[in-house]
């Protein structure tokens, strides 16, 4: 069965810095893999995926996932951080059985001034 | 404005009480499929469908029902059998249309409180 691990709930980062939230899935088969974000008592908003092609795969808001199959991981960054980019992001793999998702536990970020 | 819509935002149920929640679409998806969230353990699948009339169980079924009497419909009833169902629930739909790997779109979800 499939399994997506997000290691760290909660991440802290200063306005400007890095943004690095991780994303491992286990899986024989290469999923396609997802990241949504969800800001407080809102729905989930789609910010990238990646299905097949280029590993490197760039969303919306400045943020970037690399796909590496022999880590087995598809972490997402942003060069710089900004004060809009708090809230609570999450992984998720599709193996292709109608289109249905399986989400990691989910990471908080925090952008501190 | 193409989208999900669910209702009502915010929900209160007191115990031994069945309540329905809705979910639309007007984006002419095929599939179509109810999550309810935790603080912690992220998006855990309740039901999903496919098509009219047919649906299936997810990982955590026990306790709700759905139904799927229209493509652009899909209600989900959190029945008294349902132990712990304070929750925030959220709907999605996806369009299957011959390949695997189509996103979902989230509806705004709905926020249950059982009393």
């Amino acid at each position: 069965a499939q399994s997506v691990t997000q290691l760290g709930s909660h991440v802290s980062v200063s306005e400007g810095a890095l943004v690095l939230l991780r994303c491992n899935y286990s899986s024989s088969v290469p999923p396609y893999l997802f990241w949504y974000v969800q800001y407080p008592n809102q729905g989930l908003q789609l910010l990238l995926k990646y299905t097949t092609g280029a590993t490197l795969v760039k969303g919306i808001n400045g943020f970037e996932a690399e796909f590496k199959k022999s880590e087995t991981s598809f972490h997402l960054t942003k060069p710089s951080a900004h004060m809009s980019d708090a809230a609570e992001y999450f992984c998720a793999a599709e193996t292709g059985t109608a289109s249905k998702l399986t989400f990691g536990t989910g990471t908080r970020l925090q952008v501190t001034l | 404005d193409g989208g999900i819509t669910q209702s009502p935002k915010y929900l209160f149920r007191k115990e031994g009480q069945n309540v329905t929640l809705s979910c639309e679409q007007n984006l002419n998806h095929d599939a179509m499929y109810w999550y309810r969230q935790d603080p912690g353990q992220g998006l855990r699948l309740i039901y999903y469908s496919q098509i009219v009339n047919d649906f299936q169980k997810g990982d955590i079924a026990e306790g709700y029902s759905v139904s799927r009497e229209k493509k652009e419909s899909f209600p989900l009833t959190v029945t008294s059998a349902q132990k712990n169902p304070t929750a925030f629930y959220l709907c999605a739909s996806s369009s299957l249309s011959g390949v695997a790997y189509n996103e979902q779109f989230f509806g705004p979800g709905t926020r249950l409180t059982v009393l």
